[in-house]
């Protein structure tokens, strides 16, 4: 069975750290190129970052540039995303997907989610 | 503010269509390929349409996509009352260089 599975998610205090996982089975992980996605509450979805197959391109959004960072280990099929200096707007259920065609705007396989609760 | 806008909510009957849109500009909708995915909150979202106008395999063909310069357009017929769900469109924006998601659509069936 093709899935992801986040992990890592949980309660920080405004300014500090959290480090998602987000482990592949069922497909050839290192084939893709993957994305974070997130949605806060009563909001609609964000796109958040994105790496390519073999971690030669990241891609961020402007909210979250320069304290995120996506990395990628594909020896172990697993997608990292490094949450600095987080702030209250940040606070969201954050997905792992998939991207199957390969430009970032197609995700076919999506993860459960990981709440990030950022407290002031 | 979303880059890509869509109406906020639309609503229609079991067994009817509904359509909705997502407007974009050039350095979005205009020069990539667009997506559309179901959205129950707290669930994994669903790939619906990718490529402007393509479907997964097992998503039925009641749902379609097309696009048309900076605007596209999903559309759903035969209604069911599982259909109700936010609905976002998602592309990449180069001038960004990041994807980006509609605001997202609530649609009801009444």
């Amino acid at each position: 069975e093709v899935q992801l599975l986040e992990s890592g998610g949980g309660l920080v205090q405004r300014g500090g750290s959290l480090r998602l996982s987000c482990a592949g089975s069922g497909f050839t992980f290192r084939n893709y190129a993957m994305t974070w996605v997130r949605q806060a509450p009563g909001k609609g979805l964000e796109w958040v970052s994105g790496i390519s197959s073999l971690s030669g391109s990241t891609y961020y959004t402007g909210s979250v540039k320069g304290r995120f960072t996506i990395s990628r280990d594909n020896s172990k099929n697993t997608l990292y995303l490094q949450m600095n200096s987080l702030t209250a707007e940040d606070t969201a259920v954050y997905y792992c997907a998939k991207d199957f065609r390969g430009d970032y705007h197609a995700f076919d396989i999506w993860g459960q989610g990981t709440m990030v609760t950022v407290s002031s | 503010q979303s880059v890509l806008t869509q109406p906020p909510s639309v609503s229609a009957a079991p067994g009817q269509k509904v359509t909705i849109s997502c407007s974009g500009s050039s350095s979005n909708i205009g020069d990539r390929y667009v997506s559309w995915y179901q959205y129950l909150p707290g669930t994994a979202p669903k790939l619906l349409i990718y490529e402007n106008n393509k479907r997964p395999s097992g998503i039925p063909d009641r749902f379609s996509g097309s696009k048309s310069g900076t605007s596209a357009t999903l559309g759903i017929t035969g209604l069911q009352t599982g259909d109700e769900a936010d609905y976002f469109c998602g592309t990449w924006d180069s001038n960004l260089s990041a994807g980006v998601f509609g605001g997202g659509t609530k649609l009801t069936v009444l």
